[in-house]
């Protein structure tokens, strides 16, 4: 069946690095979406991504659509305190009612 | 302020009991969904409407069930028949034209 693939599982960064988490799914996706989940929180969107090849930035954080519309990705700049938590992709699933979610990529903030 | 409203945060039940979940929208959103999350996982999802008495199984719905009766309302129960029902329970909802999800806070079920 249609997966979604979210990698790493965790990363452990000094504040102040850089972060990236990658998603790919086993079918070609009409769109991307990215949420953040706080620790003890409920997810939070972030941003959709549509286009072939799109990138699309938030201050710190660019996203990246696949030019196959397969893959995606979210990188961080200097990490800052503030940006802990699992970050999860999630694609729609063929109804389009349905999201397939990414297992999410939890980064840690090394004290 | 519009959002989704879940009650209660914390649960605690006994084995072998029933228990409902509100989940209560106030953004006029045609589309729900209740997931489901453990420690450490993504979402996964029980059950979803996407219109007023009409509800379809997710991925996980087997030791659950669901009432649509009010555009606004989407009750999760959890029957004793859920092997292991203590988990983070996610009600979510959407509009027309976009698939952005919004979230409520979340109940939490621990089972004793």
């Amino acid at each position: 069946g249609q997966q979604v693939m979210q990698i790493p599982q965790y990363q452990h960064v000094q504040e102040g690095e850089d972060f990236t988490t990658y998603c790919n799914s086993s079918t070609t996706l009409s769109n991307i979406q990215w949420y953040k989940q706080r620790p003890g929180g409920h997810p939070v969107f972030l941003i959709q991504l549509v286009k072939s090849g799109e990138v699309k930035k938030q201050k710190r954080l660019t996203f990246q659509f696949g030019e196959a519309k397969k893959n995606s990705s979210l990188h961080i700049t200097a990490t800052q305190t503030t940006d802990v938590g699992t970050y999860f992709c999630a694609g729609p699933k063929d109804s389009n009612y349905q999201l397939i979610w990414g297992a999410g990529t939890k980064l840690i903030i090394k004290p | 302020d519009g959002g989704i409203t879940q009650s209660p945060k914390y649960l605690f039940r006994k084995e072998g009991q029933n228990v409902t979940l509100s989940c209560e929208q106030n953004l006029n959103h045609d589309a729900m969904y209740w997931y489901r999350q453990d420690p450490g996982q993504g979402l996964r999802l029980i059950y979803y409407s996407q219109i007023v008495n009409d509800f379809q199984k997710g991925d996980i719905a087997e030791g659950y069930s669901v009432s649509r009766e009010k555009k606004e309302s989407f009750p999760l129960t959890v029957t004793s028949a859920q092997k292991n029902p203590t988990a983070f329970y996610l009600c979510a909802s959407t509009g027309q034209g976009h698939r952005k999800l919004f979230f409520g806070e979340g109940s939490r079920l621990t089972v004793l």
